[in-house]
């Protein structure tokens, strides 16, 4: 059974550093795996989809890396903003897609 | 941006009611999901629907649970005698593509059970 953990489970980070957010996964049979924002009381919004056969996927000030071999992914996130405050998911897509438990990220001004 | 959407936002019931939720997938997916969230624990899986039936279900998605599609636009996801566990965030999401297509997710319906 898959299994999605998340590093750190909560981090403080004052603005304009740059940080990342660590998610591993048991089973490497996987199809792809997905990154989430999610905001108190909201809906996940997608930031970043990586398919098993890539390495990287970069937007903008984020950029996703995925080793399939070793169950691991991490979500780089340049010049963090106030704005980026939120709980960030990371979801690997198997059979059905199974979540972590999210990192709480905190900017502050 | 199309999106998906979901109504209601939160629906408070009485426990042993039974509760459908709705969802508006965005126009031109193919593939439905239903996942839930209870307070403070992690998104689960709930069920996948393709081509008029289920395609996955998960251990939660027992008998109680049931999912249809009845047009060609929304999306819903039926509790039958809603239980007090059964309160969470409820998430309908949606794909264009199967197993390697990018999930789009609704805002949620909170449903509280009393």
């Amino acid at each position: 059974k898959q299994e999605v953990t998340q590093f750190p489970a909560a981090l403080s980070v004052p603005e304009g550093e740059n940080l990342v957010l660590n998610c591993s996964f048991t089973d490497s049979a996987i199809y792809n795996l997905q990154w989430f924002r999610q905001d108190p009381g909201k809906g996940l919004t997608s930031l970043s989809l990586i398919q098993s056969s890539q390495r990287e996927q970069t937007s903008g000030r984020l950029n996703a890396s995925l080793d399939k071999s070793s169950g691991r992914s991490t979500l780089y996130i340049a010049a963090s903003q106030p704005g980026d405050s939120a709980t960030y998911l990371c979801a690997v897509k198997g059979n059905d897609m199974r979540f972590g438990a999210g990192t709480r990220l905190t900017v502050k001004p | 941006e199309p999106e998906v959407t979901q109504t209601p936002s939160h629906q408070v019931t009485q426990m042993g009611q039974e509760v459908i939720l709705r969802c508006v997938p965005i126009s031109n997916h193919l593939y439905f999901y239903w996942y839930r969230q209870i307070l403070g624990q992690k998104v689960e899986f709930l069920v996948s629907f393709y081509n008029n039936e289920i395609s996955e279900k998960s251990e939660i998605f027992d008998d109680q649970f049931s999912v249809e599609r009845p047009d060609g636009s929304n999306f819903t996801l039926k509790i039958r005698s809603t239980k007090l566990e059964d309160s969470a965030m409820y998430f309908c999401a949606s794909s264009g593509t199967g197993r390697t297509g990018e999930l789009f997710f609704g805002e949620g319906s909170r449903l509280t059970v009393l």
